[in-house]
């Protein structure tokens, strides 16, 4: 399939090396969020979410860090492999009652070998 | 458990023509939202569905409809199509409440020529 997001920003890190994606978010009110990872013809993938009345999740070699202050949300992922060459997206979401996600332009993540 | 399924996943459509795209949620997933994602505009929210009643709708033109039917599945359709209607439409379910974490199916590519 095509690839959608053509003209994302970047990053590129080494293998073995930690990765770091940030996203800003819009609204104050959100107070849940998503990332998720999109590979090349494929839908996206749930990774990791956090709620509002937290600052910090963590998973299997992810960390979500959401500093709500200057609505900022960044995921770590540690000793980047191979695998996690994608682009990956945030997502907000405003809570109980609302039903649409507004979604982050993305940021695509090469992994050098 | 099943994920998302959605068909077709590759079409070809021409100007003027109308398509439909169908979309099975995950098992007891009851929320049905469907998302078109483009390089230009990334991923936009189209429409919400639950309990086959529409809860919420996105910034699109009347040729975008939807539905969903008792057994939770769904059916998005656009009809008049035309060339920007070019895109990756995705599917995604939830349990139901709003807030929740949304689920992906892999998405249908439509290329209208």
């Amino acid at each position: 399939g095509e690839s959608v997001g053509l003209h994302l920003p970047t990053l590129s890190v080494q293998e073995g090396d930690n990765s770091i994606i940030n996203c800003a978010y819009s609204n104050s009110a959100s107070d849940y969020f998503i990332w998720y990872k999109q590979e090349s013809g494929k839908g996206p993938q749930f990774i990791i979410d956090i709620r509002s009345n937290m600052d910090k999740r963590q998973g299997q070699r992810v960390t979500v860090l959401l500093n709500k202050t200057v609505k900022h949300l960044s995921l770590q992922i540690a000793a980047t492999q191979p695998g996690d060459s994608a682009v990956y997206f945030c997502a907000e979401n405003r809570g109980a009652g609302t039903y649409k996600y507004i979604f982050g332009t993305g940021t695509r993540l090469k992994v050098l070998a | 458990k099943a994920g998302v399924t959605q068909t077709p996943r590759y079409l070809i459509k021409t100007r003027g023509q109308q398509v439909t795209l169908s979309c099975s949620p995950i098992s007891g997933h009851r929320s049905v939202s469907w998302y078109q994602q483009t390089p230009g505009q990334g991923l936009q929210f189209l429409f919400e569905y639950f309990s086959e009643t529409q809860r919420n709708k996105g910034n699109f033109p009347g040729r975008f409809s939807g539905r969903q039917f008792s057994n939770s599945r769904s059916e998005m359709n656009v009809s008049t199509l035309e060339l920007g209607d070019s895109a990756l439409y995705l599917c995604a379910s939830s349990l139901a409440t709003g807030g929740d974490t949304i689920y992906f199916g892999e998405g249908s590519w439509l290329t209208v020529v």
